[in-house]
């Protein structure tokens, strides 16, 4: 069974200051990596994702994160946040079972950006 | 671009009142999902759909029933609601294959009293 670990349910940070969002993973078949951002009453959209190639992925608004296959981790890290970052992320994994894709979401880090 | 539409946005319930979800999405995917969001438990599956035509459980479909009514949409029927069932639906559809987005929609959130 695959399962992904967000330990963290909150985490408040000051505007500019460096913030790193914590996801572990674990599973018995190949996966690929997302994160997830849902901002208030939205639904979730897609941050970035590691399929292959380059550990380190980037989004365009500044966020990168690390695949670590050792550590089964994909962390979420931004040098400077804003307040625009304030939102819940979602770690998942996604792979293939019965021929169909599946999805095993994380119970979500609330980002809560103090001005 | 729509992408995924879902309605109704908002509902209240009475216990043991049925109602249905609607999802449609515009962007030609052949899988489509509902999941059910409670707090503190991350997003959890209820039924989706690979393809036209087929439908599967996933982790939580106890009182709850699908229809993949053609390619473009997906429902999501309560029987019987209960007090449970309160929660944020969201339904979402992508490309077949693990590498694939879900793209999502803006969600339904329903009380049941």
């Amino acid at each position: 069974a695959q399962s992904v670990t967000q330990l963290d349910s909150q985490v408040p940070v000051f505007e500019e200051a460096p913030v790193e969002l914590r996801c572990n993973y674990s599973s018995s078949v190949s996966v690929y990596l997302f994160w997830y951002v849902q901002y208030p009453n939205q639904g979730l959209q897609l941050l970035l994702k590691y399929l292959s190639g380059s550990t380190l992925v980037e989004s365009i608004n500044g966020f990168e994160a690390e695949f670590n296959k050792s550590q089964t981790s994909f962390h979420l890290r931004k040098p400077s946040v804003h307040i625009s970052d304030t939102a819940e992320y979602f770690c998942a994994v996604s792979y293939t079972s019965g021929g169909y894709q599946k999805v095993t979401f994380g119970t979500g880090t609330k980002l809560q950006v103090i001005p | 671009n729509a992408g995924v539409t879902q309605t109704p946005k908002f509902q209240v319930l009475k216990t043991g009142q049925s109602m249905t979800l609607q999802c449609a999405q515009d962007m030609n995917h052949n899988s489509m999902y509902w999941y059910r969001q409670d707090p503190g438990m991350g997003l959890r599956l209820i039924y989706y759909s690979a393809s036209e035509g087929t439908t599967d459980k996933g982790e939580v479909p106890n009182g709850y029933n699908v229809s993949r009514l053609n390619k473009r949409e997906f429902s999501l029927r309560l029987e019987s609601a209960a007090p449970s069932q309160t929660s944020v639906y969201f339904c979402a559809s992508s490309l077949t294959g693990a590498k694939n987005i879900q793209y999502f929609g803006a969600g339904t959130r329903l009380s049941v009293l």
